[in-house]
């Protein structure tokens, strides 16, 4: 079974200030899908970014850039200049490729609370 | 609707009532997926629609919890008999292909969640 785990429960980061995120996963697949999601006290989950796995070249979205080693199964978030926006909950999910079956749940970290600071 | 929509919001239940949480989703989205997500946790994984049919029911903690979505839109999860330990937020999330597959455009679109306390 496929597993994720972050293991900062906080980070603070003054504004305008970078921050990186860590999560690590555990998984057999050679084919998956990696998601960072934010969510903040509004309970709305919202996807910051996705990388695929067989993608050597890391995902980037504005601000937001990941770290993806493949053979070390880590998938670290990189926040450049913080906002204080970006205040909220983080979950890094993992997410199989293979179509084998009926679904292709996403299996969530426990997340991490990301603090920014003025 | 523009986005996923759940209610209601917050619900607060005795021990041992039953209790339905409501999942709208996005108009003709194929995928729906029923998420827990209790304190401090990540959302775990309930159960998977995929129109009408209920693909997936692996994440369902007892026969006490039951889902439906009879039209292949609306969705309900029914908890019945509900304990202290159901106490989660309940996500719903709806994408607009199968859930299988490896289209990197299968993403989710989460609704705000259903949190239920039972005391």
């Amino acid at each position: 079974a496929q597993t994720v785990t972050q293991s900062q429960p906080e980070m603070s980061v003054q504004e305008a200030e970078t921050v990186t995120l860590s999560c690590t996963y555990d998984t057999s697949e050679s084919d998956y899908y990696l998601f960072w999601y934010k969510q903040p006290p509004s309970r709305q989950m919202i996807l910051v970014i996705r990388q695929e796995a067989y993608k050597q070249q890391n995902a980037t979205e504005n601000r937001f850039s990941v770290n993806f080693q493949k053979a070390a199964k880590s998938f670290s978030l990189k926040i450049s200049d913080s906002q204080l926006g970006d205040a909220a909950m983080y979950f890094c999910a993992y997410r199989s490729a293979f179509y084998g079956g009926a679904t292709n749940k996403l299996i969530f970290g426990t997340g991490t609370l990301l603090a920014v600071q003025p | 609707g523009a986005g996923v929509s759940q209610s209601p919001r917050y619900k607060v239940a005795k021990r041992g009532q039953d209790v339905a949480l409501r999942c709208d989703p996005i108009s003709g989205h194929v995928s729906l997926f029923w998420y827990q997500q209790a304190l401090g946790q990540g959302p775990e994984f309930l159960t998977y629609f995929q129109n009408e049919a209920q693909l997936d029911k692996s994440g369902l903690p007892s026969d006490r919890f039951f889902a439906e979505r009879p039209e292949g839109s609306v969705s309900t999860l029914k908890i019945q008999r509900t304990q202290q330990e159901d106490s989660a937020v309940y996500l719903c999330a709806s994408s607009t292909l199968p859930g299988g597959g490896s289209s990197g455009a299968n993403v989710l679109t989460f609704g705000a969640g259903s949190r239920l306390t039972v005391l």
